[in-house]
């Protein structure tokens, strides 16, 4: 079965620049989420969905950011304007949740975003 | 504020022997515990969990016990391998609006030595 895919692997881009992140969650999943690395604040979650709707933003650390669902099987996060600050690990992640049973997220394997 | 705190940031175990990685929370609303488990340049990969309604869950040589009043987790390994090297996050769970927010500790970098 394929996990949770992760596109592009790695981005190198100058400061000011828009970037796109891209995930296609596990199918059959109903939650996705958007988490960031970095070595001062570890794994934080930014952003997540269930069933395509945002829930909980308050992660997102400024109005550069922003992510959307248009569709089950797909998720976008973007940064505009880019800043040498937002260089980090970015992971998505999804879980089927039913409601009555707890089941573990699922990670992709991130993207290294470079801001030059 | 820190809801999930790994106090260790590195921890080295002979090969063999037992490892034991240690999580403390200070959120009682927490109702659900996970490990995962982190090489480089791949993401946290599920490797156990806890309900908060129990205070051990077995699965192989991976053992977590819950010590729900003194709000605190570890992971015991055993034996230990050398493909256990690896960082490890302790995460706990709050579900808000039908969706299950993790919160993570900052991991323990485990190395067994052969």
């Amino acid at each position: 079965d394929a996990g949770v895919i992760q596109s592009p692997r790695h981005e190198v881009t100058e400061m000011g620049q828009e970037v796109t992140l891209r995930c296609k969650p596990i199918s059959g999943h109903n939650s996705l989420f958007w988490y960031r690395q970095t070595m001062m604040r570890g794994l934080e979650l930014l952003i997540y969905f269930n069933n395509n709707v945002p829930i909980d933003d308050s992660g997102m650390p400024e109005d550069r950011f922003s992510a959307k669902m248009p569709n089950a099987s797909f998720s976008t996060l973007k940064i505009q304007p880019s800043e040498p600050r937002d260089s980090a690990v970015y992971f998505c992640a999804s879980r089927f949740y039913s409601g009555t049973e707890a089941r573990p997220q699922h990670f992709g394997d991130g993207t290294r975003l470079s801001i030059l | 504020d820190q809801q999930v705190k790994q106090n260790s940031p590195s921890l080295s175990v002979q090969e063999g022997r037992i490892s034991i990685l240690n999580c403390d929370y200070t959120n009682s609303m927490f109702d659900y515990f996970l490990w995962y488990k982190k090489y480089p340049a791949e993401g946290p990969t599920f490797l156990i969990s806890i309900s908060s309604i129990k205070d051990k869950n077995e699965d192989g040589r991976f053992t977590v016990f819950l010590n729900k009043s003194a709000k605190h987790l570890s992971l015991h390994i055993v034996p230990s391998q050398p493909g256990d090297s690896a960082v490890y996050f302790c995460a706990a769970s709050v579900i808000i609006q039908g969706a299950q927010k993790l919160v993570f500790g900052q991991g323990t970098r485990l190395t067994i030595n052969p």
